[in-house]
């Protein structure tokens, strides 16, 4: 059954300070894999996928994720966090024959000033 | 112009009282999703539509109920609402099945007293 992990509920930067979301999945075919955030009170923005090629997306507000079929891995980074990053990230996998997202449990984003 | 909208936006009403969720989307979209989020951020698919087909649906109480009147909205009724229910609910689509990613409403906040 596929399943996604964020094994991180809580992470809290410094503003300024690289970021790095882990998320791991576990899927038989290949994977569409997903960042989301959500600001409170809000839905859900899609900040990048990955379908096939290349394994460094890159997204919107700057952010960018690696594919590790290895490690079966879709970690998100972003070299420098602004405050407005702070938020719930959700890392998610589908694939091209269903019509259903898997999401993970989603890690907080607190960022200090 | 949004993308996809929700009505209404928090909804606070008794046990046993039957309530609906609209959702209308303007992007020309054949798939139309409805998901819940539960107090612990966790968001799990309930049900799908494709061009007002039923496509997908998950081990939801039967008193939920999807209706697709077309292609561009898909509401929620709910019969004889329980504590439980309480949650934010999500609509969204996508052009074709998950390929592409989906894109969110901002959400329906149901609050069962």
């Amino acid at each position: 059954a596929q399943s996604v992990t964020q094994p991180d509920i809580h992470i809290t930067v410094s503003e300024g300070a690289s970021l790095e979301l882990r998320c791991n999945y576990s899927y038989g075919a290949t994977p569409y894999l997903f960042w989301y955030v959500q600001s409170p009170g809000q839905g859900l923005q899609l900040l990048l996928k990955y379908f096939s090629g290349d394994t460094l997306v890159q997204g919107i507000k700057g952010f960018e994720a690696e594919f590790k079929r290895s490690q079966s891995s879709f970690n998100l980074r972003k070299p420098s966090v602004h405050w407005s990053d702070a938020a719930e990230y959700f890392c998610a996998v589908g694939a091209y024959n269903t019509d259903k997202l898997i999401f993970g449990t989603g890690t907080r984003l607190q960022v200090f000033p | 112009d949004t993308a996809v909208s929700q009505t209404p936006k928090y909804l606070v009403t008794q046990m046993g009282n039957d309530k609906s969720i609209k959702c209308e989307q303007n992007l020309g979209h054949d798939t139309m999703y409805w998901y819940k989020q539960d107090s612990k951020k966790f968001l799990k698919i309930m049900f799908s539509y494709n061009n007002k087909e039923l496509i997908i649906n998950e081990t939801v109480p039967n008193r939920f109920s999807p209706k697709s009147p077309d292609k561009a909205h898909l509401n929620l009724h709910i019969n004889s609402l329980e504590l439980g229910d309480s949650a934010v609910y999500f609509c969204a689509s996508s052009p074709i099945r998950v390929n592409y990613g989906y894109t969110f409403g901002s959400g329906t906040r149901l609050t069962v007293v």
